[in-house]
């Protein structure tokens, strides 16, 4: 069955970027679906920061897009996520998830989610 | 950029009882509206996307309704197993997920 696994440092310094990446198993990276990051801080709701296309097209969460750099890499059936200058506001459990086949190939809702990785900013 | 609201923001029930949660939209988003269902330590369940359509091997006691910019989702009777956080997303511009709603037990 489709899988999604995240993977990066759990611990992150204030300032330092955050490396993740997201491993499908069971399923093409390169098939009509996008592929998303969504954060949930502890205690807190969930918050998406952007999604993509397996031919590069992205898009990010406006509040975030200045530090949020999202890549695919088809031949490893993966895709990473990167955010710049992290403060403890970041401090997160990140998942990634697969978007629902839309008709129009536009972005549906997310079906199948990673585990989710926690990751604390702290020094 | 679209914001999400839902009410309540928790709600004691009982097993056996009909559940309602509403999602408000702050601008028309058609019916391109999803829910989830999230446990604790558990990632998100997409239960109900385009406003109404089961997931697949969702329990039919679970119904979502609405378009433009109110929706509900409705447990018919809730089971034990629904004790949970419930959220809705809308996915008309970009992504926006609701505050959430924390079902209990009464």
């Amino acid at each position: 069955q489709v899988q999604l696994q995240e993977s990066g440092p759990g611990l992150v310094k204030p300032s330092d970027t955050l490396s993740l990446t997201c491993a499908v198993s069971g399923y093409s990276i390169s098939s009509s679906n996008w592929w998303g990051w969504i954060r949930q801080p502890p205690g807190k709701g969930l918050e998406w920061i952007g999604y993509i296309y397996y031919s590069g097209s992205i898009y990010y969460n406006p509040s975030l897009k200045s530090r949020v750099t999202m890549s695919v890499d088809t031949s490893k059936n993966q895709f990473s996520l990167k955010l710049s200058s992290v403060t403890a506001v970041d401090t997160a459990v990140y998942y990634c998830a697969r978007t629902r086949y839309n008709w129009n190939d536009s972005p549906d809702a997310f079906d199948i989610w990673g585990q989710g990785t926690m990751v604390t900013v702290s020094s | 950029d679209i914001q999400m609201t839902q009410s309540p923001s928790t709600l004691s029930a009982s097993v056996g009882d009909r559940v309602t949660i509403t999602c408000r939209a702050s601008q028309s988003i058609s019916s391109w509206l999803a829910w989830y269902q999230q446990k604790p330590g558990k990632a998100p369940k997409l239960l109900i996307y385009k406003a109404s359509s089961l997931e697949s091997g969702v329990p039919s006691r679970f119904s979502g309704s609405g378009s433009g910019t109110e929706f509900t989702l409705t447990i018919s009777s809730l089971q034990p197993d629904d004790f949970a956080t419930y959220y809705c997303q809308q996915y008309n511009s970009y992504f926006t997920f609701g505050p959430g709603t924390k079902v209990d037990i009464k």
